[in-house]
């Protein structure tokens, strides 16, 4: 059963730092990878999906790796601005052609102006 | 483009009633799920559907229950409504990519308080 892990489960940093979230899962042999972002209150919004044939997805400031090898994805956030702060989770298909999600228990990020 | 909508965004009930909570989506979509989400437990999975006249259980389907008459609804019914129900409710729905994974789009979410 595919398992996935987020660390750490709360992140603060100072404005204009360049950040980096973690992903990590126990199967390596999946098909793609989606992060999402979350703000309180609020549904979740696809940010980036990273396909199994895929090393990165970039989005303006936001970048995805995905090393299926070592079974981590990572978000790295450019620039980071007050408005980034959130929720960020990642999700993986929880089988072969599944279109069930497994997620992670996502990081939640505050960006300090 | 609507996307994926849900009706209502809060409700509150007492204990032992009975609602449904509505999902439409406009992007065509075969797969449709509810998850509901709680503190501390992330997202977990209800029901799903793989389309119209399709459905299947999911991680914890107990007390609800679902059909799929249309491509585009997917509602969710709480059949007796309890406390443990109280929770943030989501709709997806997605679609296959060729490579053969699938991309996942959300609803606003429902919250649901049970007294």
């Amino acid at each position: 059963k595919q398992e996935v892990t987020q660390i750490p489960a709360a992140l603060s940093v100072p404005e204009g730092e360049n950040l980096v979230l973690n992903c990590s899962f126990t199967d390596s042999a999946i098909y793609n990878l989606q992060w999402f972002r979350q703000d309180p209150g609020k549904g979740l919004t696809s940010l980036l999906l990273i396909q199994s044939s895929q090393r990165e997805q970039t989005s303006g400031r936001l970048n995805a790796s995905l090393d299926k090898s070592s079974g981590r994805s990572t978000l790295y956030i450019a620039a980071s601005q007050p408005s980034d702060s959130a929720t960020y989770l990642c999700a993986i298909p929880s089988g072969a052609g599944s279109y069930q999600l497994t997620f992670g228990k996502g990081t939640k990020l505050s960006v300090i102006p | 483009n609507a996307g994926v909508t849900q009706t209502p965004k809060f409700q509150v009930l007492k204990t032992g009633q009975s609602m449904t909570l509505q999902c439409a989506q406009d992007m065509n979509h075969e797969y449709m799920s509810w998850y509901r989400q709680d503190p501390g437990m992330g997202l977990r999975l209800i029901h799903y559907s793989v389309g119209a006249g399709i459905t299947d259980q999911g991680e914890v389907p107990n007390g609800y229950n679902v059909s799929r008459s249309t491509t585009e609804d997917f509602p969710l019914r709480l059949l007796s409504a309890a406390p443990s129900q109280t929770s943030v409710y989501f709709c997806a729905s997605s679609y296959f990519l060729a490579s053969g994974g699938n991309e996942q789009f959300f609803g606003p979410g429902t919250r649901l308080t049970v007294l």
